[in-house]
């Protein structure tokens, strides 16, 4: 069956920098159109970024337009997200989640997250 | 682009019905047919419910059920139970390869 499975979340200092990945299995990663969704504590949903199935596309939300890359190994089946410049309002569980259906941000599968704690 | 926006709470008896809604703009939910609902229970990551508006995931019970009118989209339970008390979240695909979703809906079975 479909299992993401996140990892690189922790703590780090206000304006430092981490990477997320995110592993994937049971499904043709390669055709799959990916994104990453965060959930600040106690807080709702907010999309963050997405990777095309061929990762030749890339879109982000404005939050974190210019400090965030996404990217992805379609080899080792693996998602990235790049976090540089990192904010309080950063902080929050980040998920892995597959478009599914046609796609279109229809959230068909998701991990079970990483935390990312910002300190100043 | 701003949030959707819902309710952010909701509450009825077991066996009873209640309907979410989530506001969008012309440019959202106005614009696509795809708007989905997810149900998050605490501690656990989003499930999806309904997708393009209206649809069933495979396993979802038919209690579930989605419509939209103009920019606002709605989620309705019926026959409330109580394994259904849930944070209850619509997203809207925007644009080029853009989502937005709503603020939360808490769901409280009585």
């Amino acid at each position: 069956q479909v299992q993401m499975v996140e990892s690189g979340g922790g703590v780090v200092q206000t304006g430092g920098s981490l990477r997320l990945s995110c592993a994937a299995s049971g499904f043709i990663f390669s055709n799959y159109g990916i994104h990453w969704v965060r959930q600040a504590p106690g807080k709702g949903l907010e999309w963050v970024a997405f990777v095309r199935n061929d990762g030749n596309l890339e879109q982000y939300a404005d939050s974190v337009k210019g400090r965030f890359t996404i990217s992805r190994d379609n080899f080792r089946n693996t998602l990235y997200l790049q976090m540089t410049s990192l904010r309080a309002d950063d902080m929050a569980l980040y998920y892995c989640a597959k478009e599914e259906f046609r796609g279109y941000g229809t959230f068909g599968s998701w991990g079970q997250g990483t935390l990312v704690t910002v300190s100043s | 682009q701003s949030a959707l926006t819902q309710p952010p709470s909701a509450s009825g008896s077991p066996g009873q019905s209640v309907t979410i809604s989530c506001t969008g703009t012309s440019s959202d939910i106005g614009a696509y047919n795809y708007v989905s609902w997810y149900q998050q229970h605490p501690g656990k990551a989003p499930k999806l419910i309904i997708y393009e508006v209206s649809k069933r995931p495979s396993g979802v019970p038919d209690r579930f059920s989605g419509s939209k009118s103009g920019n606002t989209a709605s989620l309705t339970v019926s026959g409330l139970q109580a394994e259904d008390e849930a944070d209850y979240y619509c997203n809207s695909y925007a644009g080029n390869h853009k989502v937005l979703f709503g603020g939360g809906t808490k769901l409280t079975v009585l």
